[in-house]
């Protein structure tokens, strides 16, 4: 069985700053891990992906994540937000499923 | 690539009325696609699952009766709530996924159902 959680369901930061948004995972097989944004009213976007092959993966809009098995952690982050970056955050795992088990989220919100 | 098409984004309808969504791969093919329910403010909740050709698979406390699935090719699933009512109202999200389960899903941009 898998499971997600996501800490903290609201960040904050100034423009310009680090984003950094976490995710640890519980999974009984190796883990399938996902970061979706979801902007008001529309579906999910795919971020990134990781499938064991590079433990640090590169997403789209500048957004990054590292799979670190001792820390059982997926945290997505991005050196400097944008007020475009403003959205709420998934993760989610998969692994002896077809299903995707997400996080409760993370609303991220972007300040001038 | 990639893209998902769900239609209608918005539906407004009179309580006991019966309402499709439909959600199409665009660009690639389909072997698996799910329904998701979204509450305000909280996260995806899982619906179903179905595999084209075969019946869905329904998650536990989702009524099967109420929420009818159909994916009859490889690039269009079908939700039909039937006879909803206002407790119904939410916002439906599909996604899909070509092929083996390391590959993700994809969503579509989500149908907002609105039952008077």
């Amino acid at each position: 069985a898998q499971s997600v959680t996501q800490l903290g369901s609201h960040v904050s930061v100034s423009e310009g700053a680090l984003v950094l948004l976490r995710c640890n995972y519980s999974s009984s097989v190796p883990p399938y891990l996902f970061w979706y944004v979801q902007y008001p009213n529309q579906g999910l976007q795919l971020l990134l992906k990781y499938t064991s092959a590079a433990t640090l993966v590169k997403g789209i809009n500048g957004f990054e994540a590292e799979f670190k098995k001792s820390e059982t952690s997926f945290h997505l982050t991005k050196p400097s937000a944008h007020m475009s970056d403003a959205a709420e955050y998934f993760c989610a795992v998969s692994g002896d499923t077809d299903k995707l088990i997400f996080g409760t989220g993370t609303r991220l919100q972007v300040f001038p | 690539g990639a893209v998902v098409s769900q239609h209608p984004s918005w539906v407004i309808c009179k309580s006991g009325t019966s309402v499709k969504i439909e959600c199409r791969s665009l660009d690639f093919q389909a072997t698996t696609m799910f329904w998701y329910r979204q509450f305000p403010k909280q996260s995806l909740m899982l619906m179903a699952t179905s595999n084209e050709g075969s019946k869905a698979t329904y998650e536990q406390g989702v009524e099967k009766d109420k929420f009818l699935i159909n994916h009859a090719s490889l690039t269009l699933s079908t939700l039909t709530v039937t006879s909803a009512h206002p407790e119904d109202s939410s916002f439906y999200i599909c996604s899909a996924r070509a092929t083996h389960s390391n590959q993700p899903q994809h969503f579509g941009d989500g149908t907002r159902l609105s039952i008077l």
